[in-house]
């Protein structure tokens, strides 16, 4: 059971928009930075966003993050099918004065 | 360029132990906080554990409180996590992992750069 909460798959088509959710608590997303990591099979995780809505050198505009209250958004613009993988938020949780990640949310872009 | 490589892992019996290392090269190795995240296979991302730049501060998952120890040689620019006690359900790959741009643990920390992993398997 994870800390941060995130639905297991989203899916949308070529050229599309799709967001996905993190839900936490006051203990973790609501007083701390989120960032957001793109897993491809077999492959480490790579930073996509970091302090709520920053990219990386390196990484495309398509890529935004967002955060409001207990929850924090990533948004991916014009899907490519190279952007099908797993994608995780993370954060540090005050109360278990832990870094934390949500369950991972697979896309396919159909 | 930033470079991160584990070593250490291996088929290891419950109850025993491991010590893996991290060589990290590339960047000013004493500037950041580091941590290990594991990976169980076909599950998700989980923190284990991180210690500060200077290696005064640690924290630990709930999971490996009490039998993971994580330190750091800055002269040596390497990372380490012993793991003691250890289980079936420890098996995973475990990265090691630099701050983005902190040298401290806790608010704002994110996880910029990653090693390949080494497989820690736990069974009898």
């Amino acid at each position: 059971q994870s800390v941060l909460t995130q639905p297991p798959s989203v899916s949308a088509a070529p050229g599309q928009k799709v967001t996905i959710s993190c839900s936490g608590s006051s203990s973790n997303i609501e007083n701390n930075y989120v960032s957001w990591y793109q897993q491809l099979p077999g492959t480490a995780p790579k930073l996509l966003i970091y302090d709520n809505n920053k990219r990386p050198s390196g990484i495309p505009d398509r890529f935004s993050g967002s955060k409001s209250g207990t929850s924090a958004t990533l948004g991916i613009t014009g899907l490519q099918t190279g952007d099908e993988a797993d994608y995780y938020c993370g954060t540090w949780d005050r109360s278990l004065n832990a870094g934390v990640f949500g369950g991972g949310t697979k896309l396919t872009v159909l | 360029e930033v470079q991160l490589v584990e070593s250490g892992g291996g088929l290891v019996q419950p109850g025993g132990s491991l010590r893996l290392s991290c060589a990290a090269s590339g960047f000013r190795f004493s500037d950041f906080a580091m941590s290990w995240v594991r990976q169980s296979p076909g599950k998700g991302l989980e923190w284990v554990s991180g210690i500060s730049g200077g290696g005064g501060g640690t924290g630990y998952a709930d999971s490996a409180k009490g039998r993971f120890t994580i330190s750091r040689d800055n002269s040596k620019n390497s990372l380490y996590l012993q793991l003691n006690s250890l289980r079936a359900d420890d098996t995973a790959i475990y990265f090691c992992a630099k701050d983005h741009s902190r040298p401290f643990l806790g608010d704002g920390s994110s996880w910029h750069h990653w090693g390949q992993g080494t497989l820690v398997t736990v069974s009898s």
